[in-house]
């Protein structure tokens, strides 16, 4: 079955520093990947997302992910953090099923504090 | 460019009232619409989905229910709430054929008294 851990639930950085959020994922074909971020109270935001093609994918507001097929990970970075990209992030892995349906698999979260 | 809209935004209502929450999706035509529920301090569960007018199917069984009466609108009801319904509950929509990225609406904060 398809599964999406993230194994860092709280991580702290400090602004300015370099971040890395974790992803991996279990899914027998060629996944399709996205990372989501979702402030308090509000709903997601696909930051980006990994169809096939360059493993080095740019996303919105700074952010890139790396897919690496032989550690089943799909990594979030980001070189220098500021203060507004506290909040929480999701990885999702995408499935079809029944032919016509879509559904994405979301990981726990990871929320992210950026100290001053 | 296409929009989604839920509302309310926040309710409150009491054990074994009835529950009504409402999805639009405004640019687009035919979407695949969703449905997850997201409790305090865990991920996202997926309650729904809907490929088309009156197609619906259900990821977990529960007191809610949903319904598409129409293309572009995806209703989560209930007919008692119970404590456990309390959550935020997110509406999303994709194209449908592949897979697709989801977009999501601003949600609905429900606390269940």
């Amino acid at each position: 079955a398809q599964s999406v851990t993230q194994p860092d639930i709280h991580i702290t950085v400090s602004e300015g520093a370099s971040l890395e959020l974790r992803c991996n994922y279990s899914y027998g074909a060629t996944p399709y990947l996205f990372w989501y971020v979702q402030s308090p109270g509000q709903g997601l935001q696909l930051l980006l997302k990994y169809f096939s093609g360059d493993t080095l994918v740019q996303g919105i507001k700074g952010f890139e992910a790396e897919f690496k097929r032989s550690q089943s990970s799909f990594n979030l970075r980001k070189p220098s953090v500021h203060w507004s990209d506290a909040a929480e992030y999701f990885c999702a892995v995408g499935a079809v099923y029944g032919g016509a349906t879509n559904k994405l698999i979301f990981g726990t979260g990871t929320l992210l504090a950026v100290q001053p | 460019s296409q929009t989604i809209h839920q509302w309310p935004a926040t309710l409150v209502q009491p054990v074994g009232s009835p529950l009504s929450l409402e999805c639009t999706v405004e640019g687009t035509s035919n979407p695949n619409l969703y449905w997850y529920r997201q409790a305090a301090g865990r991920g996202l569960q997926l309650l729904f989905y809907s490929v088309g007018i009156g197609q619906i199917s259900s990821e977990v069984p529960q007191n809610l229910s949903a319904s598409r009466p129409q293309d572009r609108q995806f209703i989560l009801s209930s007919k008692k709430l119970l404590l456990s319904d309390s959550g935020f509950y997110l509406c999303a929509w994709s194209l449908s054929g592949a897979i697709y990225e989801q977009y999501f609406g601003p949600g609905t904060r429900l606390t269940v008294t």
